[in-house]
Order: C-alpha cells, then structure tokens, then sequence
C-alpha cells in the first residue's frame, strides 16, 4: 500500500464544534483529495489540492475547508460540525502520468460521527 | 454536471458463477478507473482504461470501455469468495479535471 495515512481514524464529536482530519502522505505526491463516502452515493470530492497551497472545491465542498501548507499534509476542517457530516472520509493522492491520469492511492479512511 | 451510474446495486452471487457489473455516464467519457473495496476497507485501483472499445484482462476480471466512451463493464468468471466487496467505476469527461465516482455496485458470494 502506499504511504498514506489518516488521524484520527475515529472521532465522535457534537453539532456545531470544527473538526480536523488529517491526511498524511510519504511519496511525495502532487495531488491529494478528500472524499467523503455515504451508504448509495459512492464516493463524492470535497476538495482537492494540486500542489502546495494549490487547492480547489469539489461537488460537495459546502461547509468544509482545506488547507495543503507541505506537500506530504493536507487537512480537511468541518468549522461547524453537522448532523449530515457524519460520514466516513478517505483522502487520496495521485501523481499526473504524461498524457493522462495515474490511479488514486487511498488511505485508511476516518469514521466521524456528529451527534 | 458529469453523473456516472451503475448497475445493479446489488449483486448475490453463489460461488462459481459470473458476476457483471455496469458503468454508465451522461458525458463521453476520456478514461474510465475501476476500484474494489473490501468490506471495511479502502478502494483500491484495479485498471485504467483510455482507448475506445478496450478490452483488458486481469485473471478472471474483464474489463471493456464501449465504443462510444460512455459505458463500461467488469465481468468476473467463475466468482470467489475473495471477489467480495463493492466495484466502483470512475470517469473522466473531457472537461473535467477530477473523475466522478459511481455509487458502486456491492457483490456477496456465497460459498
């Protein structure tokens, strides 16, 4: 697998507290993503990162933030916490081949729950 | 915007059968990505496909991409039960920068 890795990996918090998760890579990777995963819905972009402080909004990035300030970090924040938040998130990262995409590596994914 | 589907949602299977899996876009497509997620797992990449009317071959998977770009199929012979999980396909349309998931389709095995 590659080098990626997510904090916390559980976390239950209340509505309304920010929340940040963490996604940390070791191959130096160009492009990092978040994405959240829901029961019929697949996997939906929050947000993007195409390089250090290079970032963009995804189809779902309503009521989250981001922030890539190293190559190897890029951080998802929910700045006030809701119900309809609770999802498992995955980051991914991949690397442009020439001429076309590379596959997405993910990471473990973080469970959070909003009560 | 881009919306990728699938068919069927479900799929139970007994051990030994096929199992197939379709992938549909509302826009041509300029490549297409399949994943598997084991059950409280991560996706993993299985194959990329680019070339209209591709055919590729992984032991008992194969994969097409349709003539027009805008459908895909992953085919398993003779299932496993190491076949368990959920098979996603991805696409990427000619505008976007990012590829749109499918909602998957989730496959049980019964032995």
């Amino acid at each position: 697998d590659a080098g990626i890795t997510q904090s916390p990996r559980h976390k239950v918090t209340e509505t309304g507290t920010p929340v940040t998760l963490r996604c940390h890579q070791t191959e130096n990777h160009r492009y990092m993503y978040w994405y959240r995963q829901d029961p019929g819905h697949g996997l939906r972009l929050i947000h993007y990162s195409y390089g250090v402080k290079d970032t963009d909004k995804g189809e779902v990035s309503d009521g989250y933030s981001v922030s890539r300030s190293k190559t190897e970090d890029f951080l998802l924040t929910l700045e006030s916490a809701t119900s309809s938040q609770t999802s498992v998130y995955f980051c991914a990262i991949s690397d442009q081949a020439s001429g076309g995409y590379n596959e997405q590596f993910f990471g473990p994914g973080t469970r959070l729950t909003v009560l | 915007g881009q919306q990728v589907m699938q068919i069927p949602q479900y799929q139970h299977v007994q051990e030994g059968e096929d199992f197939t899996t379709y992938c549909n876009s509302s826009t041509t497509l300029s490549n297409i990505q399949w994943y598997k997620q084991r059950p409280g797992g991560h996706p993993v990449f299985l194959i990329q496909l680019v070339k209209s009317g591709e055919v590729k071959k992984q032991k008992r998977l194969t994969f097409q991409f349709g003539e027009a770009k805008k459908n895909s199929s992953l085919h398993i012979t003779a299932t496993q039960t190491t076949d368990v999980g959920t098979y996603f396909c991805a696409g990427r349309d000619n505008y976007g920068q990012n590829f749109v998931f499918g909602p998957g389709t989730r496959l049980s095995v019964l032995p």
